[in-house]
């Protein structure tokens, strides 16, 4: 069976530029989650989707994030414009919403802004 | 407040030795969950274990073990006779209620395994 799938799995851009990040769920899963990951903050989860339906968007950092999920199988996270301290590892995961099944990580976008 | 410790930041030993991962957590809930997760240096993140509030009973799978114990409020993780592709970091988590999304992570132990 085939994972979470995300592109691209490294991305280097300038400061200013709009940065966007892909995420292909694990098919049959109902829940998706874009989080980061640094050396100083540990994992953080910055947006929740259910059922396609953004339920949770506290940990967006600040309103140059974006996240969208416009079908089942599809979501994007974009940083517009990036900054150098937006410089991480996002991953996307994905599970089924019952029983709290676990969630299911991709590879990781490894996202420098110069 | 719910809260997962993993105190050990790193641990070193040498391959075939045994080696034990401490989770410790916190949580006011009688349901609840606990995850091990895996992330080796090519960085992905793999799920390893899920175990709910109500089943006490330790898992083996083949090196691997975990035993959970609720009077100690610990879920501790157990790979015998160690090898080099174990090294990675672990991350023990929790989340709460069915329904609850929200996984609380530990801060990870680091575990290299030296030839």
């Amino acid at each position: 069976d085939a994972g979470v799938i995300q592109s691209p799995r490294h991305e280097v851009t300038e400061m200013g530029q709009e940065v966007t990040l892909r995420c292909k769920p694990i098919s049959g899963h109902n829940s998706l989650f874009w989080y980061r990951q640094t050396m100083m903050r540990g994992l953080e989860l910055l947006i929740y989707f259910n059922n396609n339906v953004p339920i949770d968007d506290s940990g967006m950092p600040e309103d140059r994030f974006s996240a969208k999920m416009p079908n089942a199988s599809f979501s994007t996270l974009k940083i517009q414009p990036s900054e150098p301290r937006d410089s991480a590892v996002y991953f996307c995961a994905s599970s089924l919403y019952q029983s709290n099944q676990p969630q299911h990580f991709g590879d990781g976008t490894r996202l420098s802004i110069l | 407040a719910q809260k997962v410790t993993q105190a050990q930041t790193e641990i070193s030993v040498v391959e075939k030795e045994d080696v034990t991962l401490d989770c410790v957590y916190e949580t006011r809930d009688t349901t609840y969950y606990l995850f091990w997760y895996k992330q080796p240096p090519s960085g992905e993140l793999v799920f390893l274990i899920r175990r709910n509030s109500f089943d006490e009973q330790n898992e083996i799978s083949g090196r691997y073990s975990w035993n959970f114990q609720k009077s100690t409020s610990s879920f501790n993780f157990t790979i015998t006779a160690s090898q080099v592709v174990d090294s990675a970091v672990y991350f023990c988590a929790l989340s709460e209620p069915p329904g609850n999304y929200q996984l609380i992570w530990g801060a990870g132990t680091k575990l290299i395994i030296k030839p």
